[in-house]
C-alpha cells in the first residue's frame, strides 16, 4: 500500500534557526498535507498542496509539492519556541479520501 | 471549516470494560473517520464511519472490537470493547468535506489499567 517516509524523525534546534523536513513515497499522491500536533491535541492543518510543483507559504512556513508527485518538503523559517510539536505529512489514498500519515518529525526549539 | 467536539477528552478504564467515544461536528460532512495514535506513533486509520450503514474497517481492525455508529451526517461514536492495556492510545475523530478538507477532533486519551 501507499506509505510515506518522513524525515528526520526528530530535530533539536536553537530559536531563530530555519528547519526543513520532508516526505517521500514510492507511490504518486495527488494531494500533500502538512499537519502540526501539539501535546494533548489533534493534528491541525498547516498547508495543503494540490498541484505538482506547487510552492505555498503560510507565514513562516513554506511547503512544496514535488514535481514527481512522490515527495514534499516543509520549511520553517526563524523558528520560535511555540513551533515545538510533532509535524506530520499526509496524503489521501486514491479516491476514497482515507489519509495516510508519515511517522512524524518531533521538533524541539531551544530558546 | 468544520469544528469537531470529541468527548471524553481522556479516561482511565479498567481492563475488560468498554468505552464509547463521541464525535460531534458542527456541520454536515461527507466523510467521517476514526484514527488511533499509539504512544509515540503516527496516526493509523481504524475505519470509515458510514452514515446509516456498517463502518468500513481497515486491515487489523474488526467490528467486534471497535463498533462504530454514524446515525446522521454530523455525529459518530467509536466504542473500544473489552479493553486491554494494549488499547491505551489516543483516538481521533476526523471529518472530510470537499469544500473544507480534513478536520480533526482534539482526541481522546485512553489509558487502560
Amino acid at each position: 500500500g501507499q506509505q510515506l517516509n518522513q524525515s528526520p524523525q526528530s530535530m533539536f534546534i536553537q530559536e531563530g534557526e530555519d528547519v526543513s523536513m520532508n516526505c517521500t513515497s514510492s507511490s504518486i499522491f495527488n494531494t500533500w498535507l502538512w499537519y502540526k500536533q501539539d501535546p494533548g491535541e489533534g493534528p491541525v492543518l498547516l498547508i495543503a498542496l494540490y498541484k505538482a510543483g506547487e510552492l505555498t507559504s503560510n507565514g513562516r512556513l513554506t511547503a512544496q509539492f514535488g514535481i514527481t508527485r512522490k515527495d514534499s518538503f516543509l520549511n520553517i523559517s526563524a523558528s520560535i519556541p511555540s513551533d515545538v510539536g510533532i509535524y506530520f505529512c499526509a496524503g489521501p489514498r486514491g479516491s476514497n479520501y482515507k489519509l495516510t500519515f508519515g511517522k512524524g518529525t518531533l521538533l524541539t526549539v531551544n530558546p | 471549516s468544520a469544528v469537531i467536539s470529541q468527548k471524553p477528552s481522556r479516561d482511565i478504564c479498567q481492563r475488560g470494560t468498554s468505552l464509547t467515544i463521541q464525535c460531534q461536528v458542527d456541520s454536515q460532512v461527507t466523510m467521517m473517520f476514526w484514527y488511533r495514535q499509539q504512544p509515540g506513533q503516527s496516526l493509523t486509520l481504524i475505519a470509515t464511519a458510514n452514515q446509516g450503514s456498517e463502518a468500513t474497517y481497515e486491515s487489523g481492525f474488526v467490528i467486534d472490537k471497535f463498533p462504530i455508529s454514524r446515525p446522521n451526517l454530523t455525529f459518530s461514536t467509536l466504542t473500544v470493547s473489552n479493553m486491554s492495556p494494549e488499547d491505551s492510545s489516543i483516538y481521533l475523530c476526523s471529518a472530510y468535506e470537499p469544500t473544507d478538507g480534513y478536520t480533526f477532533g482534539s482526541g481522546t486519551r485512553l489509558t487502560v489499567v
